[in-house]
Formats: C-alpha cells, structure tokens, sequence
C-alpha cells in the first residue's frame, strides 16, 4: 500500500540554525501538506500546496517558512531560523483530490528537536 | 470548518464493540465528516468518512445522523492495538481551502 514517508525522523539544531524536513508523498497525489503537533498539544495545519504554489497558509506559517517541490517526488519543509517553540513533530500529508471527497494521508512525521 | 465535540475519554473491553460519539451541529451542507485516529506521537492515520449515508470500510463503521448533527465511529471488535486519539473532523473535501483542523480528540482505551 502506497505511504508517506518523511526524513529524517529526529532532527535536532541548534536555535537559529535552518533545517530542512523532507516528504515523499504518494506518488499520485497532487495535493500536499504540512502540519505540525507541539508536545502535548493539537495537530496543527501549517500549508497546504497545489500546482507549484502555496493554497493556504495558517497564522504560525511566517516568513521564516518555506515549501517547496524540488523535483517530482519530494516536499520540503524549510524553517530559516529555528527558534525554541520550534520544537515539535512535523507532519506531512499528500491527498490526490480526484473525486469531491478527498483524504488526506499522512506520514510518521519528523521530530525536531531546537536547543 | 465545522466545530466537533467528542468526549475526552472512553474505555472498551478488547473484543467489543466501541462507539466513539461526535456531535458537529454546526457542520455545513458540503462538509464531510471524517475520522481519523493517532496512536502515541505516529502520524494521524484515516479511518473513515462520510457525507450523510452510514459508511463502512475494513476498518470501521460511520453512522451519521439524518439531519448531520452527529456520528458514531464503531470498530466492531476493538483490539489493544486499537488504543489511540480519535478525531472526529468536519471538513469541506471539495474546496479549494481543504485542511483539517484537529481537536484534541477521544483517547480510547482498550483494556485487556
């Protein structure tokens, strides 16, 4: 059964350092997203992507967040400076939007660690 | 997107049946109502969905009421593997704002 994946699965930085979490998404999806769940807390949508360009972004999404799709397969997560609230596992979700109800599907998610 | 209220815990026995109630009165003609559940930290896994018609996959069963205010999620024959948060979302699938929006779920337990 098609998954996503997502690399690496602990991340730890220092705070101000950039890092990059990387997806692979189902291979058919179109859609793609992230979402992240501070220790503790809710699930929290960050972005979501179609066509090469962001479709919604969420308040905690600031410029010191990127996305991107280098290349055919892989969905980017890139924080520029890493601050302590940071800290949180990362989640990223791919959904392909062929008929009017969708799903979402996720990946094991990234843990990044800021010190 | 539609607020959901779920109750914070339940418990079931391995081997029976568990119910988890949603209610999502406010939910809007075009939303859908899907489940998902997350076991510990791992990644939101999908169960099911539904619009207004009752759904059933190899996972669970979606009963939704006639006038869509509330679901119960079943898993016929809970397992310990079946420990885990459930979420109840109302989600518009078909716009071009799709996200989902958790709550903090039902932790369920499945006792021995």
């Amino acid at each position: 059964e098609p998954e996503v994946t997502q690399t690496p699965s602990h991340q730890v930085t220092q705070m101000g350092q950039e890092v990059i979490l990387r997806c692979v998404p189902i291979s058919n999806h179109l859609y793609f997203y992230w979402y992240r769940q501070i220790l503790g807390q809710k699930v929290e949508f960050l972005v979501s992507f179609y066509n090469n360009e962001i479709s919604e972004k969420s308040e905690i999404f600031d410029d010191q967040f990127s996305v991107e799709r280098p290349d055919g397969s892989n969905f980017t997560l890139k924080i520029r400076s890493t601050k302590l609230e940071d800290s949180a596992m990362y989640f990223c979700a791919s959904s392909n939007r062929v008929t009017i109800s969708d799903t979402q599907y996720f990946g094991p998610g990234t843990r990044l660690t800021v010190l | 997107d539609a607020k959901t209220t779920q109750p914070t815990s339940m418990d079931c026995a391995e081997g029976r049946a568990a119910n988890l109630p949603c209610n999502h009165s406010t939910i809007s003609g075009n939303e859908y109502v899907y489940w998902y559940r997350q076991i510990h930290s791992q990644g939101p896994q999908y169960i099911i969905h539904g619009l207004k018609n009752n759904e059933t996959n190899e996972m669970a069963s979606l009963i939704i009421t006639e006038d869509r205010k509330s679901s119960t999620l079943i898993l016929p024959h809970a397992t310990l593997r079946d420990t885990a948060v459930y979420y109840c979302i109302g989600a518009n699938s078909g716009g071009s704002n799709y996200k989902l929006t958790f709550g903090k779920g039902t932790l369920l337990t499945v006792n021995p």
